[in-house]
């Protein structure tokens, strides 16, 4: 079955850039996404990637994509507080019922 | 756009009775609704997938006479929790997705539910 792993805490000083990562096993993902979720909240999609795309570039965000190696990252410019939160990695694939496979989560820590 | 809204935000019962937990899409047409449970410090586990006007479908492992599930309307799905039960207690989570959102879900805020 498909499974997304990730590391599960990431402390940052502000000011610095977050990179959090994230593996997938599934190679017929199609769409990666990145979620983040705030304490007690539900999701907000940040952004997400299609397989055929090597980076997407969001204002602070950028996502990196390396298909051969399954392997996705989110880089976090210019990291503030108020980017602390779990950050999701998540990934689905074109067909069914659109089933979206989590990771596990890994927790932002922004030190002022 | 694309905002989704759950209701209760929390809600707290009492073992052995029945929680209805709602999900509404606000500004698009969700053709299909994706129920999920998260249990602490874990990720999310996916209960059961529901398409506007049918049966859902549900996960291995996820009763169906347990959790039921309706999506009655292309904007409205709800999950109920019968005969709830303190393992029960989790945060639930919704999201859409409809033919303008293309292959994104959009998630609701969650439902915190307590079973005393």
């Amino acid at each position: 079955g498909e499974d997304v792993e990730q590391s599960l805490f990431l402390s940052v000083r502000e000011g610095d850039s977050s990179v959090i990562n994230c593996t997938y096993t599934d190679s017929s993902s199609t769409y990666l996404y990145w979620y983040k979720q705030e304490p007690g909240a539900g999701l907000q999609l940040l952004t997400y990637i299609f397989s055929n795309m090597d980076m997407k570039q969001d204002q602070r965000l950028t996502v990196l994509l390396n298909k051969k190696d399954k392997h996705l990252s989110l880089r976090i410019a210019d990291t503030q507080t108020g980017d602390s939160a779990i950050y999701f990695c998540a990934e689905t694939y074109s067909g069914g019922y659109q089933k979206v496979t989590f990771g596990t989560g890994t927790k932002l820590q922004v030190i002022p | 756009g694309a905002v989704v809204s759950q209701h209760p935000s929390r809600v707290i019962c009492k073992s052995g009775t029945s929680v209805k937990i709602e999900c509404r899409s606000l500004d698009f047409q969700a053709t299909t609704m994706f129920w999920y449970r998260q249990f602490p410090k874990k990720s999310l586990m996916l209960m059961a997938t529901s398409n506007e006007g049918s049966k859902a479908t549900y996960e291995q492992g996820v009763e169906k006479d347990k959790f039921l599930i309706n999506h009655a309307s292309l904007t409205l799905s709800t999950l109920t929790v019968t005969s709830a039960h303190p393992e029960d207690s989790s945060f639930y989570i919704c999201s859409a997705r409809g033919l303008d959102t293309f292959d994104t879900q959009y998630f609701g805020p969650g439902t915190r539910l307590t079973v005393l």
